[in-house]
């Protein structure tokens, strides 16, 4: 089946330290993004990429990084500088023409301990 | 700037009311797509309707149904004879043609709670 898989499902983490949150997709997918989740609010985008080897930041990017070296693969590091992590995080993935729709992935909820 | 609004943080429903969810958006541009995605209880998002800017065209689809008003920037959500399982966030978004990044603005969600 074509879809998106993230994991973990749940994470925690430690003050001060990072951790990265991975996004696979298999639908053949140039575009890739990220979003972050607060309760009872939307969807805030962190960083985006549209080909391999690229990226650009999004709406609130400080304290996040992405790397994209595969189509298929873009994972996304949160790091220490990031003051407030603990949120829902979606990884969506879209063709690149046409502003046609997402395809997000079932979530990571990251909890700093 | 782009901006999605739904005002209606929450809404509560007896099962098989009719229900209908507001959106409201911004833009500059001329050409853009307005979409809505649900939100169930497990976190991942499921879209459910594309629409384009040209296309004023009323869309149903079951006990689902949009109505897209340019006039009013307007694409309301309504759901007919709603059943438990229709208990959800729903968000609208919106992008811009002009946008290369395919990026989405988002609202802030509404959420719907059906009881039996």
């Amino acid at each position: 089946d074509g879809g998106i898989t993230q994991s973990p499902k749940y994470l925690f983490r430690k003050e001060g330290q990072n951790v990265t949150l991975s996004c696979e997709q298999n639908l053949n997918h140039d575009a890739m993004y990220w979003y972050r989740q607060d309760p009872g609010q939307g969807l805030r985008l962190i960083y985006y990429s549209q080909i391999v080897n690229d990226f650009q930041k999004g709406d609130i990017a400080e304290g996040y990084s992405v790397s994209r070296e595969k189509k298929e693969s873009f994972p996304l590091t949160v790091t220490s500088a990031q003051k407030n992590p603990t949120a829902f995080y979606l990884c969506a993935s879209s063709i690149v023409a046409g502003n046609n729709e997402q395809f997000f992935g079932p979530g990571t909820r990251l909890t700093v301990l | 700037a782009q901006k999605v609004t739904q005002a209606q943080t929450e809404i509560s429903v007896v099962e098989k009311e009719d229900v209908t969810l507001d959106c409201v958006y911004e833009t500059r541009d001329t050409t853009y797509y307005l979409f809505w995605y649900k939100q169930p209880p497990s976190g991942e998002l499921v879209f459910l309707i594309r629409r384009n800017s040209f296309d004023e065209q009323n869309e149903i689809s079951g006990r689902y149904s949009w109505n897209f008003q340019k006039s009013t920037s307007s694409f309301n959500f309504t759901i007919t004879a709603s059943q438990v399982v229709d208990s959800a966030v729903y968000f609208c978004a919106l992008s811009e043609a002009s946008n290369a990044g395919n990026m989405l603005t988002f609202g802030g969600g509404t959420r719907l709670m059906v009881k039996p």
